[in-house]
Parts: C-alpha cells; structure tokens; sequence
C-alpha cells in the first residue's frame, strides 16, 4: 500500500529557531499534500493544502510566513517552522493522496515538536 | 466544521464487535463517507470508505443508511490493539480535497 515517510518523528529546538520537517510520499507520485497541526487531546486540524509547483494555500489563521511549505517535487514536501515559540509546540502530521483518492489519503507518523 | 456527529467515547469488550454510530444528516449526493482512526501518537490511519452501498474489508465493515444520513462502523471482533480514536468524516472524491477532522469516538477496548 501507499507508504508516506515523516522525517523527524521527534525534535527539540530553541525558542527563535527555524525547524524544517519533511513528508515524502515513497512509493507514489502525491500531487497534494496536507499538513495538520494537533494538541494533546484534540483534533486534527487542518493548517494549509500543498500542491507540486504551485503556492500553498493556508487555512485561516494559520499565519504562512511562520509555516513555510515547499512541494518542489510529486514526492516531497516540507514544513519549516520559522522562529519557533514554545505555543508551536504540537504533533504536526502530513498526508499524501495520489490524485482521486479511491482508497483514502495515506498519512505519516506525525513530528512532535517542542520548542524550548 | 466538521459535517459528523460522533459520540465522544464508547467501550467494548475484547472479542466483541464494536459498533460506531455517526451521523451525517446534511452530507450532500457526491460526498463519500471515511473513517479513520488514530491510535495515541501516530498519524490517523485509514479503514474504510463508501457512498451508498455498505462496505466491507480485511479491518472493518460499513453500514450506510438508505437515506444516508448515518452510518455504522463495525469491527467485528475488536482486540486491545483497536482501542484508538475513531473518525468518521464526510468528503467529495474529488483530488485535492482535505480531509476534516472532527472529535472523533474514543474506543476503549478493554479485557
């Protein structure tokens, strides 16, 4: 089955400091890609839809010179957490479908950030 | 906002089935039904989706309603490793469409 790999599953940064976190999709070409933010004990929500080649497009509220998403290729795409604050501190999860998504989108293990 | 309403948390034997209730009163004629789940500090995995018809697969069978204004997710015989939260949720087929998660059902499936 479709296989999304999410890289790192745990980091740690300084309060300031940029952190980049990266979704690949492994064994299919993801034409979109989603990422969620997710605090301990609630939802997934959802912060902005990536498509290769083309802008983000950001939920709103989600401030998108903070979340910086890059989706330079059909199997990457990143999320950089610039000058993280301890209130980034959250589970951030990406998913990756390929096209109509007949068997639903398949989502990565997730990044837990803390910044300190 | 999410377009489900789920009961916060239920429990269930192991071994048991679990039946999960959720509704969907206003999901529109193109909208398909999903369920995900997602055990503690993983990302949601899916489990199984439909449009009208009921659904079944290796993990779990769905029961849509005629009307289609609710359905039921059945794990037929569920075990310790199934306690996780469960999310039903009603989306178009059409690429590039998110995924909306609403609380979801926490299952406890105890021994």
């Amino acid at each position: 089955g479709a296989v999304v790999s999410q890289h790192p599953s745990r980091v740690i940064c300084k309060s300031g400091t940029s952190v980049k976190i990266e979704c690949r999709s492994l064994d299919f070409q993801a034409t979109t890609m989603f990422w969620y933010r997710q605090f301990p004990k609630q939802s997934l929500m959802l912060m902005a839809t990536s498509n290769e080649g083309s802008k983000a497009t950001y939920e709103q509220g989600v401030e998108k010179d903070k979340f910086l998403i890059n989706h330079a290729s059909l199997t990457l795409s990143t999320l950089t957490v610039t000058s993280a604050h301890p209130e980034d501190s959250s589970f951030y999860i990406c998913s990756a479908g390929e096209g109509a998504h007949s068997y639903g989108y398949t989502f990565g293990s997730g990044t837990r950030l803390t910044v300190v | 906002d999410a377009k489900t309403t789920q009961p916060p948390s239920m429990d269930c034997a192991e071994g048991r089935a679990a039946n999960l209730p959720c509704n969907h009163s206003t999901i529109s004629g193109n909208e398909y039904v999903y369920w995900y789940r997602q055990i503690h500090s993983q990302g949601p995995q899916y489990i199984i989706h439909g449009l009208k018809n009921n659904e079944t697969n290796e993990m779990a069978s769905l029961i849509i309603t005629e009307d289609r204004k609710s359905s039921t997710l059945i794990l037929p015989h569920a075990t310790l490793r199934d306690t996780a939260v469960y999310y039903c949720i009603v989306m178009s087929n059409q690429a590039g469409t998110a995924l909306i998660f609403g609380k979801g059902t926490t299952l406890s499936v105890s021994s």
